[in-house]
């Protein structure tokens, strides 16, 4: 069965980076039929995209976020990275990753559990 | 971007009844439309994949259906353990976007 589990620091600074890393087990994240992605969810909203990334590194960003958003892949670890630069208040939320298959239209199909991240200074 | 509007935003049901959500596109997105439940502290469970396809091990009760702008999540029977917020997610359209969740309530 596979599953993802996120990490990294539950607070974070404004102004900071928000760093957080995505664990892949029961499967490979070398596989060339699955994009990962991270998600996320502020306080009282809805899902926001965040980002995707294939095995090769190949990135797709939401553009509300791009300029301050990087995406990676490290298949030797089956990790993959999300990396949020000037974060406001306004970053404050859940942020999970998941799995779709490479098809352009594909669905989420595996997420993992979800980790808040507070930006407070 | 493609707005996703779900409604109702809150509904409160009893056991055994029908519940019906609907999501509607601001565009035309084809059947490119999925629908999940989040539970607090759970992952997020996709229930029902492009528009209408059911996906293993979610139960008979949910399904879906509609194309175009306009999609329903119906859960015919309600049960307790299907108290959760759902989300319609359009995957036709750059960038993909979810819509803004019903949470239902079991009275």
């Amino acid at each position: 069965q596979l599953q993802l589990q996120e990490s990294g620091p539950g607070l974070v600074k404004p102004s900071e980076t928000l760093s957080l890393t995505c664990t892949v087990s029961g499967g490979s994240i070398g596989s060339s039929t699955y994009n990962w992605g991270w998600i996320r969810q502020a306080p009282g909203k809805g899902l926001e995209w965040i980002g995707s990334i294939s095995y090769s590194g190949s990135t797709s960003y939401n553009p509300s976020l791009k300029s301050r958003l990087t995406i990676s892949v490290d298949t030797s670890k089956n990790q993959f990275s999300l990396k949020l630069s000037s974060v406001t208040a306004a970053d404050t939320a859940v942020y999970y990753c998941a799995r779709r298959s490479t098809w352009s239209t594909a669905n989420f199909d595996y997420w993992g559990q979800g980790t808040l991240v507070t930006v407070s200074s | 971007e493609v707005v996703l509007t779900q409604s109702p935003e809150f509904q409160s049901v009893t056991p055994k009844e029908k519940v019906t959500i609907t999501c509607r596109a601001s565009q035309s997105i084809g059947n490119s439309l999925h629908w999940y439940q989040l539970k607090p502290d759970q992952s997020p469970k996709l229930l029902m994949k492009y528009a209408s396809q059911s996906i293993s091990g979610v139960p008979s009760r949910f399904s879906g259906s509609g194309s175009g702008t306009d999609f329903t999540l119906t859960i015919n029977g309600l049960e307790a353990e299907d108290a959760a917020t759902y989300y319609c997610h359009q995957t036709s359209s750059f960038p993909q976007t979810f819509g803004g969740g019903t949470k239902v309530e079991i009275k």
